[in-house]
């Protein structure tokens, strides 16, 4: 049972416009969905992180939003550049259960 | 610089051969973590502990063993028993919860092959 849904498995998107990728989970005691971003050959990185108790934490040109009712987030990243290229991972755990997560998506930013 | 060091970065197992794969980090955590990403699969648990001496199956813990004799230390060996090892490798150590900067952070990784 994958308990956290993550879409599109690759994406493409033109230098400067909006990379959106979403995610869905299913487990309501979920309390901390973060973001990684993951290069080739190397260990992911936290990108960004939110908890239940707000809808939206923006960092620099990365946004998360979330929807408690829906039971879904996304990461949007605004301005998207080459150097965006890479892996993104969302994640979702409760406590201190060990984090759960999507299969991925691998993002293309094109010039 | 505080973080979590791999080792080996490549390795290559023999069929029947037993390896592992070494975990060392110097961030003070108490969790660590060992998953393993497959193409198009994610990062699947294998095994995790939340202290020293204490350690939890995770979803594909078949064909893997752990230690966690040390804070720093938490070595995974890929036994024979596991019939697909081919796989990169990611072990990883979780701040606590209380803090600001609450999160995992990864090593860089071990890519196992079989020959």
């Amino acid at each position: 049972q994958q308990q956290v849904k993550q879409s599109p498995q690759s994406l493409i998107v033109q230098k400067g416009g909006i990379s959106i990728i979403n995610c869905a989970y299913e487990n309501t005691a979920f309390d901390y969905f973060p973001w990684y971003q993951q290069f080739p050959g190397k260990g992911p990185a936290l990108l960004i992180a939110i908890r239940p108790d707000v809808s939206e934490k923006k960092e620099g040109r990365f946004t998360i939003s979330f929807n408690k009712s829906a039971k879904q987030f996304s990461l949007h990243i605004m301005d998207s550049q080459p150097g965006d290229s890479a892996t993104y991972f969302c994640a979702a755990s409760s406590g201190n259960t060990p984090l759960v997560f999507g299969k991925g998506t691998r993002l293309s930013v094109i010039a | 610089d505080g973080g979590i060091t791999q080792s080996p970065k490549y390795l290559f197992r023999k069929e029947g051969q037993n390896v592992t794969l070494s975990c060392e980090q110097n961030l003070n955590h108490d969790a660590m973590y060992w998953y393993r990403q497959d193409p198009g699969q994610g990062l699947r648990l294998i095994y995790y502990s939340q202290i020293v001496n204490d350690f939890q199956k995770g979803d594909i813990a078949e064909g893997y063993s752990v230690s966690r004799e040390k804070k720093e230390s938490f070595p995974l060996t890929v036994t024979s028993a596991q019939k697909n090892p081919t796989a990169f490798y990611l072990c990883a150590s979780r701040s606590p919860r209380v803090t600001a900067n609450y999160g995992y952070t990864f090593g860089s990784g071990t890519r196992l092959t079989v020959v």
